[in-house]
C-alpha cells in the first residue's frame, strides 16, 4: 500500500524559503492518473490545503498562497516538493502530503512535520 | 471559495452513546463530503467519502449522509477511541476546504 513520508528543515528564519519534500513508497508518483497535495495545520487550528500537482507535472494553489507556493515533482526519486517563499510566523505549522482518493478526499497522509518559523 | 460549516464545535458523550456532527457547504457540492478523525499528535483519517461510503477498515459504526449542502457524520455507539476531532472536507472544488472541526470529549 502507498506510503507517505514528509522530510525537511523544521526551522525556517522569517522571510527565507520553506521547502519540504514528500516521498511516496509502495507506489509510482507518476501512475494511477493521481493528484498529490500539501496541507497545512497550525497548532490547535484547522487545515488548509494548501496546492496540489498531478501525476503529469500539472499544478493547482490556493488562491491565498498562490503568489508564494511552488510544488514540483522528482519522478526519479518517486518524490513530491513544497516550496513557500517569503514566510512569516504565521506559516509555522505541521506540513502533511496527502494523495487524492475517491471523491476529492484525501488519503493516504503523512505523518506530518512540523516546521516553526522563527529567528 | 465554498465554506464549510460543522456543528457543534465540541460535544460531550459517553461511551456507547449515539452521536451526530452536521456539515453545512455554502453551496451546492452534490456528494462530494469527506469526513476525517484525527488524533491529538496524529494525521486526518479518512472515515467516510462520498457522503455516504465508508473508508475501508473503518468500523461500522461510523456513518455518512446527505447531499447537496446538508451532511451528517453519525457514530453509533461510541467506543474510547472514538474521542478525537473531526472534520468534514468538500472535494466538489479544487480548493477543497475543511471545516473547522468538531472535538468530541469524554463526558
Amino acid at each position: 500500500q502507498v506510503q507517505l513520508q514528509e522530510s525537511g528543515p523544521g526551522l525556517v528564519k522569517p522571510s527565507q524559503t520553506l521547502s519540504l519534500t514528500c516521498t511516496v513508497s509502495g507506489g509510482s508518483i507518476n501512475s494511477g492518473n493521481y493528484y498529490w497535495s500539501w496541507i497545512r495545520q497550525p497548532a490547535g487550528k484547522g487545515l488548509e490545503w494548501i496546492g496540489r500537482m498531478y501525476s503529469t507535472g500539472s499544478t493547482n494553489y490556493n488562491p491565498s498562497l498562490k503568489s508564494r507556493v511552488s510544488i514540483s515533482v522528482d519522478t526519479s526519486k518517486n518524490q513530491f516538493s513544497l516550496r513557500l517563499s517569503s514566510v512569516t510566523a504565521a506559516d509555522t505549522a505541521v506540513y502533511y502530503c496527502a494523495r487524492h482518493g475517491p471523491s476529492g478526499s484525501y488519503y493516504p497522509w503523512g505523518q506530518g512535520t512540523l516546521v516553526t518559523v522563527s529567528s | 471559495d465554498i465554506q464549510m460549516t460543522q456543528s457543534p464545535s465540541s460535544l460531550s458523550a459517553s461511551v456507547g452513546d449515539r452521536v451526530t456532527i452536521t456539515c453545512r457547504a455554502s453551496q451546492s457540492i452534490s456528494n462530494y463530503l469527506n469526513w476525517y478523525q484525527q488524533r491529538p499528535g496524529k494525521a486526518p483519517n479518512l472515515l467516510i467519502y462520498a457522503a455516504s461510503s465508508l473508508q475501508s477498515g473503518v468500523p461500522s459504526r461510523f456513518s455518512g449522509s446527505g447531499s447537496g449542502t446538508d451532511f451528517t457524520l453519525s457514530v453509533s455507539s461510541l467506543q474510547p477511541e472514538d474521542f478525537a476531532t473531526y472534520y468534514c472536507q468538500q472535494g466538489y472544488s479544487t480548493l477543497g476546504t475543511f471545516g473547522q472541526g468538531t472535538k468530541l470529549e469524554i463526558k
